[in-house]
């Protein structure tokens, strides 16, 4: 089975704190990649990240870092210093090619992340 | 400006109207896809392309076509919407398959 859980539905910070969203995937498949999006209020949404699954570094890229370990198939996204422009639902997401080349990716249900200013 | 448009962005209609909601990209991806986003579900897989003329079935194809006659455009067909149709809809377009997809503004719709 393909599946992404994102347990935290809501979280809710004060500005300057950091905090990290969970990203927990099912697969089979021995290649696969992992995004993750935001969707700020104005409801587009903002490609942000593409991992593979044959490459485990983290990467930095500003305030935002991800974390992958698959040992754990875990995918977690940490944004250093919120500010409240970070408001949005951010949305993990898995590609693989199990069923043929359909370009589906799997979201989780997403987070709902607060920054108070 | 490298894009993905949709049009309408927002519409409200009746059950049984006949509806098309139109989906343009600039990039040239031969790649493009329909998702839905419900509440509580995250984003599902309406219908995808795989270029023109081939298309096939997501996660949720019932109630909807596609056509993809030029490779730019991938229009979303709703022929007889019902209620349970309300959602918000995106168009995405890819350079190929898991490469990362770009989506277009949505859609809102409401079907009364």
């Amino acid at each position: 089975a393909q599946k992404v859980t994102q347990a935290q539905t809501e979280i809710s910070v004060v500005e300057k704190e950091d905090v990290t969203l969970d990203c927990v995937y099912e697969t089979r498949d021995t290649t696969y990649y992992l995004f993750w999006y935001k969707q700020p209020p104005s409801g587009e949404l903002v490609f942000l990240i593409r991992r593979n699954s044959f490459d485990e570094q983290n990467e930095i890229s500003g305030r935002y870092s991800w974390n992958f370990q698959k040992s754990t198939s875990s995918f977690n996204f940490t944004i250093t210093a919120s500010q409240v422009v970070d408001s949005a639902v951010y949305f993990c997401a898995l590609s693989t090619n199990y069923g043929g080349a359909t370009n589906k990716l799997i979201f989780g249900t997403g987070t709902l992340l607060a920054v108070q200013p | 400006e490298a894009q993905v448009t949709q049009n309408p962005r927002y519409l409200i209609t009746v059950t049984g109207k006949k509806l098309t909601v139109t989906c343009s990209q600039n990039m040239n991806h031969e790649y493009m896809s329909w998702y839905r986003q419900d509440p509580g579900l995250g984003l599902r897989q309406i219908y995808y392309s795989m270029n023109v003329e081939v298309t096939d079935k997501g996660d949720v194809p019932e109630g909807y076509k596609v056509s993809r006659k030029e490779k730019r455009n991938f229009p979303l067909i709703l022929e007889s919407p019902s209620p349970n149709q309300t959602s918000l809809y995106f168009c995405a377009s890819s350079p190929g398959a898991s490469n990362t997809q770009y989506f277009g503004p949505g859609t809102r719709l409401t079907v009364l």
